[in-house]
């Protein structure tokens, strides 16, 4: 089966700055799906990546999956409060969306 | 919100009663989903429903059963409930293909 490590398990960030978050696949992504959730309340899609080397950006957040197709990047740019929460990956690996595997998370706290 | 609702919201029972987790969706989508989430494990799929009376089994498809019988209702059943079974359980509907998931806003259970 598909494994989905994330990377860091947890940051702490400094309002302003910037900040990546990793997705990494043991095998060929074929969508990969990113989701925000605050706690004690469900995910919130933000972006879905498909095709190697595709980028895409909402307001400050910019997800990336790489040319292999493997690892999937999120960034946020100049990070704000509103940022904080947990981002999870999610990935189909070519079973569809009847059978996505969903990362561990990665737990953010934005500092003033 | 994707006119997702889980009902209850939160939920604590004793081992070997039976629980049954609904969830309503109003988007008239053909799937639906259940998920557990837990620490260390993130989103693991228990069972989810391609139509009415329709579905299949997930990762963590033991000790759980599933009904729907109109497109808007998913019923999650723990036949009788063991501690391990307290977790966080989410709802989920996509319109099928490589659409994304949008999920409810969680049922969190406790079994003592």
């Amino acid at each position: 089966s598909q494994e989905l490590e994330q990377s860091p398990q947890s940051l702490i960030v400094q309002e302003g700055k910037n900040l990546t978050i990793n997705c990494t696949s043991s095998k060929t992504l074929y969508g990969l799906y990113w989701y925000k959730q605050k706690y004690g309340e469900g995910l919130i899609f933000l972006m879905m990546l498909q095709k190697g080397g595709e980028e895409k950006s909402h307001e400050k957040i910019t997800a990336k999956l790489d040319e292999k197709k493997q690892q999937s990047s999120l960034h946020i740019t100049a990070s704000q409060p509103s940022h904080a929460g947990i981002y999870l990956c999610g990935a189909d690996s070519g079973f569809g969306n009847e059978k996505l595997t969903f990362g561990t998370g990665t737990r953010l706290t934005i500092i003033p | 919100d994707a006119g997702i609702t889980q009902s209850p919201r939160h939920k604590v029972t004793e081992t070997g009663t039976p629980v049954t987790l609904r969830c309503h969706q109003t988007e008239n989508h053909r799937y639906m989903y259940w998920y557990r989430q837990d620490p260390g494990h993130g989103l693991r799929l228990i069972h989810y429903s391609y139509g009415v009376k329709d579905t299949d089994k997930g990762e963590v498809s033991d000790g759980y059963s599933v009904s729907r019988s109109k497109t808007e209702d998913f019923l999650l059943t723990l036949e009788s409930a063991t501690s391990s079974q307290t977790s966080v359980y989410f709802c989920a509907i996509s319109v099928g293909g490589n659409s994304p998931l949008h999920f409810g806003n969680g049922t969190r259970l406790t079994v003592t």
